[in-house]
């Protein structure tokens, strides 16, 4: 089956750095997507890495491992509005897009 | 980056009424559009993928004769609750892409449905 693992919830300090990691499954791989969440609010798109290697864009990078199946959000600097849920999809060889369940992120001053 | 608008935002109705919410790509014309449901604290479900001028493609699970879905236009996609309860009261989104399969989904807002 295809599966997409990421921890439920994490927190972090303001000004500090977090990383957000993803494993997966999949039938095939077509890239690899990551989302930001806020509460109540629909998902906002951030990265999405095809090949290997770190995708760095302003204070989020986001890295991709192939043969490893794992994948990582990087956020630097943090601030409180980066409490939110960042959900990880991978897109499979039908380019269905396999969603993981969130984490959660929780910023604290 | 891509715009989608979706409407309405927020929608109370009784049970047993029909509820439409629109899903439109605002400056770009998206070839396929999903919606999504999801549940308080859950993670994104989705319910069908939409091309236009074809009928829909829905998820195991979810009844294609109570979510009704129409992709008329290029820019414009429906989702129609027929006869809701209760239990279908969720937070339903929409996304669209451009006519590349790998390309990026770009969300709605979202509308939240709560039905009495």
């Amino acid at each position: 089956g295809q599966n997409i693992d990421q921890p439920t919830e994490m927190t972090a300090t303001e000004g500090a750095i977090v990383q957000i990691n993803c494993t997966y499954q999949t039938s095939g791989f077509n890239g690899l997507f990551w989302y930001q969440q806020h509460a109540g609010e629909a998902p906002t798109f951030l990265s999405y890495n095809v090949l290997d290697g770190l995708e760095e864009k302003g204070r989020f990078s986001s890295f991709l491992s192939r043969s490893k199946g794992y994948s990582y959000l990087l956020l630097k600097e943090l601030q409180m509005k980066d409490s939110a849920s960042y959900l990880c999809a991978v897109m499979d060889s039908n380019y269905q897009l396999i969603w993981g369940a969130g984490t959660k992120l929780i910023i604290k001053p | 980056g891509a715009v989608v608008s979706q409407h309405p935002s927020r929608v109370i109705c009784k049970s047993g009424t029909s509820v439409k919410i629109e899903c439109r790509s605002l400056d770009f014309q998206a070839t396929t559009m999903f919606w999504y449901r999801q549940f308080p604290k859950q993670s994104l479900m989705l319910m069908a993928t939409s091309n236009e001028g074809s009928k829909a493609t829905y998820e195991q699970g979810v009844e294609k004769d109570k979510f009704l879905i129409n992709h008329a236009s290029l820019t414009l996609s429906t989702l129609t609750v027929t006869s809701a309860h209760p239990e279908d009261s969720s937070f339903y989104i929409c996304s669209a892409k451009l006519g590349h399969p790998q390309e990026t989904q770009y969300f709605g807002p979202g509308t939240r449905l709560l039905v009495l």
